[in-house]
């Protein structure tokens, strides 16, 4: 069936580098995708999110890009921050014309002071 | 959090015993959801709701029933718990494509 994936469950960067978070989604009708953050302990929120007109936009610190050619999306976060430490997960909120929110797997940010 | 309570917020039980989740919201949203969280799965679709008394199963629904009798309270239950129930169970409500997830239940099953 159609899903989302995150491409790596763990990442480890250092503090002030950039990182990068890749998400690959399989239905070529999706045509909103959604960042979500879930720190330890908490249930996950909004970071970010896309539409399919758009090749990019950007946040605060983070920047996603959506390649639709191969279904691709990623989260980049700018100067990491040991409060970025967190499990990042992609959605995809359209299923069968509902808006039914489906996560990817996450993948894991930890942050090395 | 969005108005969004879950209760209990931890539990144990034996298996064989039947458990209730309750989510409560405050902001009169229509869609309501329940997610279970196991390492290597992510957030799985249990059941969601699209208004009182009218549910649909998601991804992984056996085992497990729903009920809304009002728009504000979204009911899960485990009619006989067993092991592979344990899990951190999230409710979510949505507004527009986004969700807004409640803290979460620590269910252990023993």
């Amino acid at each position: 069936g159609e899903s989302v994936g995150l491409h790596l469950p763990t990442l480890s960067v250092q503090e002030g580098d950039n990182s990068i978070i890749n998400c690959a989604y399989s239905n070529s009708a999706s045509d909103y995708f959604i960042w979500y953050k879930q720190e330890s302990g908490k249930g996950p929120q909004f970071i970010i999110d896309i539409r399919s007109n758009m090749d990019k936009r950007q946040g605060q610190r983070v920047t996603v890009l959506l390649n639709k050619t191969v279904k691709h999306l990623s989260l980049q976060i700018a100067a990491t921050q040991p409060g970025d430490s967190a499990v990042y997960f992609c959605a995809d909120p359209s299923r069968g014309g509902s808006y039914i929110p489906t996560f990817g797997r996450g993948t894991s940010l930890i942050v090395h002071p | 959090d969005a108005g969004i309570t879950q209760s209990p917020r931890h539990k144990v039980t034996e298996t064989g015993t039947p458990v209730t989740l309750r989510c409560h919201q405050t902001e009169n949203h229509r869609y309501m959801y329940w997610y279970r969280q196991d390492p290597g799965h992510g957030l799985r679709l249990i059941h969601y709701s699209y208004g009182v008394k009218d549910t649909d199963k998601g991804e992984v629904s056996d085992g497990y029933s729903v009920s809304r009798s009002k728009t504000e309270d979204f009911l899960l239950t485990l009619e006989s718990a067993t092991s592979s129930q344990t899990s951190v169970y999230f409710c979510a409500i949505q507004n527009g494509a986004e969700a807004f997830f409640g803290q979460g239940t620590r269910l252990t099953v023993v």
